[in-house]
């Protein structure tokens, strides 16, 4: 349960805002990737990084900004969001990328844009 | 189009009976499946996977999924539920996209429902 961290869990924030949000490994693991999860929706690949370089950008809008200073950090920089922005956003980290390895997922942040 | 589907949006099963809850997918290549469980205001936990080896793949809390080639599916099964499995269950298989890069895609998710 406390292999993959995610801060804050909750976030409220205004379409003019800037906030970001933190996602912190332990299990030594090289990958790790940025979800969001929608009601109704399957689960969106946002981002991966591998080795803290970023091998996969799914066509995610500009207003979102991946950072991952070294392989155990994570960090999805958010700036003038919209409203259909609000999802759960889920970070998780692998040994490799490769599709093998099992994710190991974070509790996520609830986001709700205002 | 490759894609992995969860037929049914809930499931309800009694406790102490077996539970079943489907998944079919459809890829190129060989397939490489999962299993997640996600219970409420937590992340997804794996369950188990299937790479290659035996059809019946044991996974972690008694669960276990039987890989079916012909039919394209990967079920998740419990011999007798139990009212904690109660959660969200989610379906992935690996796929590889334009760029020849190699990622989930995962089912909509199946609302498993066990009553005392």
């Amino acid at each position: 349960e406390t292999g993959v961290t995610q801060t804050p869990r909750h976030l409220v924030m205004g379409m003019t805002n800037k906030k970001s949000l933190k996602c912190e490994q332990h299990l030594g693991h090289n990958a790790m990737y940025w979800y969001k999860q929608s009601a109704k929706k399957p689960l969106e690949l946002m981002f991966v990084y591998s080795l803290e370089e970023r091998v996969e950008n799914n066509s995610v809008p500009s207003r979102f900004s991946p950072e991952c200073p070294n392989s155990s950090h994570l960090f999805l920089h958010l700036h003038t969001l919209q409203p259909e922005d609000s999802a759960l956003y889920l970070c998780a980290s692998s040994r490799e990328t490769g599709g093998v390895d099992e994710q190991y997922f974070g509790p996520g942040t609830r986001l709700t844009v205002t | 189009a490759q894609s992995v589907a969860q037929p049914e949006d809930q499931v309800n099963v009694a406790e102490g009976n077996p539970l079943t809850v489907k998944c079919t997918y459809s890829v190129s290549g060989n397939p490489y499946l999962f299993w997640y469980v996600q219970y409420p205001n937590r992340g997804l936990q794996f369950l188990l996977k299937y790479i290659t080896g035996d059809n019946l793949v044991k996974g972690s809390y008694g669960f276990e999924a039987e890989f079916n080639k012909s039919q394209t599916s990967f079920h998740l099964k419990k011999p007798s539920a139990l009212v904690s499995d109660s959660a969200l269950y989610f379906c992935a298989v690996r796929v590889y996209n334009a760029g020849n890069n190699r990622k989930l895609i995962w089912g909509l998710g199946t609302s498993l429902a066990v009553n005392p």
